[in-house]
């Protein structure tokens, strides 16, 4: 079945130390999406890719980054820049490069950790 | 995206209908209407959407008021599986949001067997 998987499940993190989150995705879906949820919030957009070898900053990129080489995958990555990294991290794609009324397809998302 | 406004919690029984009420007043006319939900630890899940007739899927169906400022997600038969926080969200058909979700607070909806 197609899906978004993303890995590890668990992640934990220690100071001035980036992380590396993995998002892929069997769907041939050209959007991809981060996401941040913290404890009872609602999603923030942090990052988004429309079509390969491009990439936007969403609501809060400050402190993360991300690369677009091919089509199934979009890594984030959490930098020591971001002090509060700790929250619910979540992977999303969609079929159009301009969705409209187009469903996302989440992942089960990552749980990031400070030691 | 323009503001929902959902109740906080809902309890229901096993078996028996829910509906999920959401305000959106200042809906414009070009929005869609989605409703996604999210269990414990896992991603959101899409549920269904709508612009102005009511629709039905096999997860549920979506009833819209004829102003369109209020829907409301109805789960016909809920089980222990469909205790979850419901999201009501609108959308904008193309423009320049990049497809981004709004997630508000959602709806906890409590399943008791």
């Amino acid at each position: 079945d197609g899906g978004i998987t993303q890995s590890p499940k668990y992640l934990f993190r220690k100071e001035g130390q980036n992380v590396t989150l993995s998002c892929e995705q069997n769907l041939n879906h050209d959007a991809m999406y981060w996401y941040r949820q913290d404890p009872g919030q609602g999603l923030r957009l942090i990052y988004y890719s429309q079509i390969v070898n491009d990439f936007q900053k969403g609501d809060i990129a400050e402190g993360y980054s991300v690369s677009r080489e091919k089509k199934e995958s979009f890594p984030l990555t959490v930098t020591s820049a971001q002090k509060n990294p700790t929250a619910f991290y979540l992977c999303a794609s969609t079929d159009s490069p301009v969705p409209s009324n187009q469903p996302q397809h989440f992942g089960d998302g990552t749980r990031l950790s400070i030691l | 995206d323009a503001k929902t406004t959902q109740p906080n919690s809902m309890e229901s029984n096993e078996e028996e209908p829910v509906h999920l009420p959401c305000n959106h007043s200042t809906i414009s006319g070009t929005d869609y209407i989605h409703w996604y939900r999210q269990l414990p630890s896992q991603g959101p899940e899409y549920v269904i959407h709508g612009l102005t007739s009511n629709v039905n899927n096999r997860m549920a169906s979506l009833a819209i008021a004829e102003d369109r400022k209020s829907s409301t997600l109805i789960l016909h038969r809920a089980t222990l599986r469909d205790a979850a926080v419901y999201y009501c969200i609108l959308r904008i058909a193309g423009g320049t949001s990049y497809g981004k979700l709004t997630f508000g607070q959602g709806t906890i909806l409590t399943v008791h067997p």
